[in-house]
């Protein structure tokens, strides 16, 4: 089946701690990826796909075909960084898979 | 350029009725999906229209049907309404052709509440 899994449903790190925040992918094909974010009260927003392998707001996630992850990862957790994060997943017939999201909180 | 526009805002229903949403597509988008949110889950595919035809469905059954029209904006049509369609409905334009993905825009969504 094609499933992505955030197993954390609240991650909570302080200011400026490294964040790592976990994806899954149960997938038979060439996956293509994406983590998407929605801060309070703002829609829903492409965060940064795989393929363009770019480093946005300082986040970076890379692909591991070989167990199946792609971790949202930033170095220093800024207080702005706590939102709702969706990893994702376009699979055939154009759809998009979306995680069950994990919250992000950063504490002072 | 002007974003997607879902209405209405929030909308309460009974069971067993009928509910249409509508899409306002963001400037030059030419495809629109449709998500259904429950709370405390990601957002689940419902159906993606592309040119106005159905281009590929999630697993809802056929009580969920859309529309686009030939200006891209869209509707969602849910019959026989159950409760558990409450949820938030997200609408998200692109423009992808056919079998391409490309980033998606939401709306703000459209809160659904039947009881």
């Amino acid at each position: 089946a094609q499933r992505v899994t955030q197993p954390e449903k609240l991650l909570s790190v302080f200011k400026g701690a490294p964040v790592e925040l976990k994806c899954n992918y149960s997938y038979s094909g060439s996956p293509e990826l994406f983590w998407y974010v929605q801060y309070s009260r703002q829609r829903l927003q492409l965060l940064l796909r795989h393929i363009s392998r770019e480093s946005i707001k300082g986040f970076t996630a890379d692909l591991n075909k070989g167990e199946t992850s792609f971790h949202l990862k930033k170095p220093f957790a800024q207080e702005e960084d706590s939102a709702m994060y969706y990893c994702a997943f376009y699979s055939s017939a154009s759809k998009i898979i979306f995680g069950s999201g994990t919250r992000l909180s950063i504490r002072p | 350029e002007t974003g997607v526009t879902q209405s209405p805002t929030h909308l309460i229903k009974t069971r067993g009725q009928q509910v249409t949403l509508r899409c306002s597509s963001q400037s030059g988008h030419n495809t629109v999906s449709w998500y259904q949110q429950a709370l405390g889950q990601g957002p689940q595919f419902i159906f993606q229209y592309y040119r106005e035809e159905e281009n590929g469905r999630g697993n809802f059954p056929p009580r969920f049907s859309g529309l686009q029209f030939p200006n891209y904006s869209s509707e969602l049509n849910v019959n026989a309404l159950e409760l558990d369609d409450s949820a938030l409905y997200l609408c998200a334009s692109s423009s992808s052709g056919r079998d391409r993905s490309d980033e998606q825009y939401f709306g703000p969504g459209t809160r659904l509440t039947v009881t």
